[in-house]
This record gives C-alpha cells, sequence and structure tokens, in this order.
C-alpha cells in the first residue's frame, strides 16, 4: 500500500515558537494532501487541503495565519504552526491522495506539545 | 446532511466472536465508504472500503455489509483477536471532495 511519512513523531515547544511538520507521499505522487487534527478520543478534524502548487483551502474557524501549509511538491507538504500556544497541543496527521479521487492515506502523526 | 454517524461508541467483543460497528449516512452523493483502523499514537490506517454499487466486501476476517436503501453500512470483525483492539472510524466521501469521518469506536477484545 501507499506510505505516507510524518517528521518528526513528537516534538516539544515552548510558548510563541513556530513548529513545522513535514509530511511526505513515499511511493506515489499526492496530488492532494490533508491536514488533520485530533484530540483524545475524539474523530478527526480536517484542518486545510491542499494541492500541489496551490494555496491551501482551510476549514471554517481554522487560522490560516496560525497553521501554514505549503504543497510544494507532489511528495511533500509542511504545516507550520506559528507562535503556539499550549491549546495548540494535539496529535496532527496529514493524509494524502493520489491519482485515485478515493484512496486516502493517512501518515503516522505528530504528537505536539507547547509548554 | 454531511454527518456520519457511528455506533456504538465503544464495543468489548470476548476472543473469537464477531465484531460489529455500524455507521450510517444521509448525503445520497456519497459513492466511497472507508473504514479505518487507529492503534493509539499512530495514524489511521485504511482497513476496507466499499463503493455502493455493491453489498458486501470481504477482506479476510473482515467485512463491509451495504445497505444503500437504508443509508447504512457496518464492518464486521470475525474472529477477533486481542490485536485487533484499536478505534475503527467509518467514513463517507462524495466524489472527489473530503472525506466525512464517523465518531470512531473503541474496540476491546477480551482474551
Amino acid at each position: 500500500g501507499a506510505v505516507v511519512s510524518q517528521h518528526p513523531s513528537r516534538v516539544i515547544c515552548k510558548s510563541g515558537t513556530s513548529v513545522k511538520i513535514e509530511c511526505r507521499s513515499l511511493d506515489f505522487q499526492a496530488t492532494t494532501m490533508f491536514w488533520y487534527r485530533q484530540f483524545p478520543k475524539q474523530s478527526l478534524m480536517l484542518m486545510a487541503t491542499s494541492n500541489e502548487g496551490s494555496k491551501a483551502t482551510y476549514e471554517q474557524g481554522v487560522e490560516k495565519d496560525k497553521f501554514l501549509i505549503n504543497h510544494a511538491s507532489l511528495t511533500l507538504s509542511t504545516l507550520t504552526v506559528t507562535s503556539a500556544h499550549p491549546e495548540d497541543s494535539s496529535f496532527y496527521i496529514c493524509s494524502a491522495r493520489g491519482r485515485s479521487p478515493y484512496e486516502q492515506y493517512f501518515g503516522p502523526g505528530t504528537r505536539l506539545t507547547v509548554t | 446532511q454531511q454527518q456520519v454517524k457511528q455506533s456504538p461508541q465503544s464495543l468489548i467483543v470476548q476472543k473469537g466472536g464477531i465484531s460489529i460497528i455500524n455507521c450510517a449516512y444521509e448525503n445520497t452523493a456519497f459513492d466511497y465508504f472507508p473504514w479505518y483502523q487507529q492503534f493509539p499514537g499512530k495514524g489511521p490506517a485504511l482497513l476496507i472500503a466499499i463503493r455502493p454499487d455493491v453489498s458486501e466486501k470481504k477482506e479476510g476476517r473482515f467485512t463491509i455489509s451495504f445497505n444503500k436503501s437504508a443509508k447504512q453500512f457496518s464492518l464486521h470483525i470475525m474472529d477477533s483477536q486481542p490485536g485487533d483492539s484499536a478505534t475503527y472510524f467509518c467514513a463517507a466521501k462524495p466524489g472527489a471532495q473530503k472525506l466525512v469521518f464517523g465518531q470512531g469506536t473503541r474496540l476491546t477484545i477480551n482474551p
């Protein structure tokens, strides 16, 4: 099956700093990538959708200036959490879709802790 | 309209038993229904998926049953094993649009 990687798997940062999370599709070209946020014991919440070379489309209520998404190539998307605060602590998961509009593969997730 | 309702919220099954998780939807434009398995601290993994032109799909011990008229679909795990203990999410999507997830079911298989 298709493999999606994320880096780092865990990150701890201080309040007010920025942190970047990378998402890579390892064995396929991802025309569309998605970023999700998941709180403990809850479902996945879509934050934004990005297409290679285009600006990301953010879901309602997600601050685009705080969560910067870049999809610079068909295998790499990044999520930068700017001026992080403790309430941004969460599990962030990226997902990638290839040529098929249906199959969507998820990365292993990144645990962000803001102190 | 865009919701997918999943039940039960949690489920405990004895080893060797059948685990059944149900989902219901309203949007008739949904045409792809995947199930994802998520272990603690990991991302969701695609388990099995079905399109609405078939009523059942089986892969190993996992079976999706799909009832188009009732707008319901379910996951059956046969001969459930302790290693199946995880959170399961149903989802649905219309064409190339975004996935809509159910609330999740925490499955525990007792040895």
